[in-house]
């Protein structure tokens, strides 16, 4: 299987809630990041995964969680959802360190 | 800190025209510079990238050089297309254990026939 794909492709919560974004990674992409993109503005980086364990983060509360999978797919978590979390999430994959990353076409998640 | 500043958009070309996108950059190390093309409704997708000063990175007609000097990157094309309309994000990274990328907030091209 080739290319990044992230599930649902639309997404519409209320605040308070919990979000769960999925992502489905190339087969042997052991890297994980996600971004989260407002309207307008470039995508910030949330956090990435290597083999199963965070290890980067950006300046995004502990509310935003993930996880990765052995099979290289993983997810973002997101609690008590605010209206600012209305975003873009965009996972993006990669070999490994050093490498270029692959995209996904994204999650608009809307929270009203 | 780190960070890329883009010029602001949008932009709008007629078919044929050249093509400058500025890009500059602070970073507190030697970072590799990027150029993200973004299309409607679709993610990121590389378009080239530099990986140390002077060098060049080049794709699909489009061209950016690395200046260390000027902390910048912009991006070049000689005769744009109707197909070039899309997002464009200049972004840097740093090749270690837990890397980001740092974007830019992005210029709209739209090309005119």
């Amino acid at each position: 299987e080739t290319g990044v794909t992230q599930s649902p492709t639309h997404l519409i919560k209320t605040r308070g809630q919990q979000v769960t974004l999925r992502c489905s990674s190339q087969s042997g992409h052991n890297t994980v990041s996600w971004y989260q993109q407002a309207l307008g503005q470039g995508p910030q980086f949330i956090f990435q995964y290597y083999r199963e364990e965070e290890n980067g983060r950006g300046n995004f509360p502990p509310r935003f969680s993930g996880l990765q999978f052995p099979n290289y797919s993983s997810e973002l978590n997101v609690n008590a959802l605010e209206l600012d979390d209305s975003a873009l999430y965009l996972c993006a994959s990669s070999l490994g360190q050093g490498d270029g990353y692959t995209f996904g076409s994204g999650t608009r998640l809307t929270v009203v | 800190g780190n960070s890329v500043t883009q010029m602001e958009g949008p932009v709008t070309l007629s078919e044929e025209a050249f093509l400058t996108i500025n890009c500059t950059y602070t970073a507190t190390g030697y970072p590799s510079l990027f150029w993200y093309v973004q299309y409607p409704g679709e993610g990121l997708q590389l378009l080239l990238k530099a990986t140390k000063a002077d060098d060049k990175g080049s794709n699909k007609g489009f061209e950016a050089t690395y200046r260390k000097e000027t902390t910048s990157f912009h991006l070049e094309k000689g005769s744009v297309q109707v197909s070039d309309s899309a997002v464009y994000f200049c972004a840097l990274s740093f090749d270690y254990t837990g890397n980001q990328f740092y974007f830019g907030t992005g210029t709209s091209l739209t090309v005119i026939p």
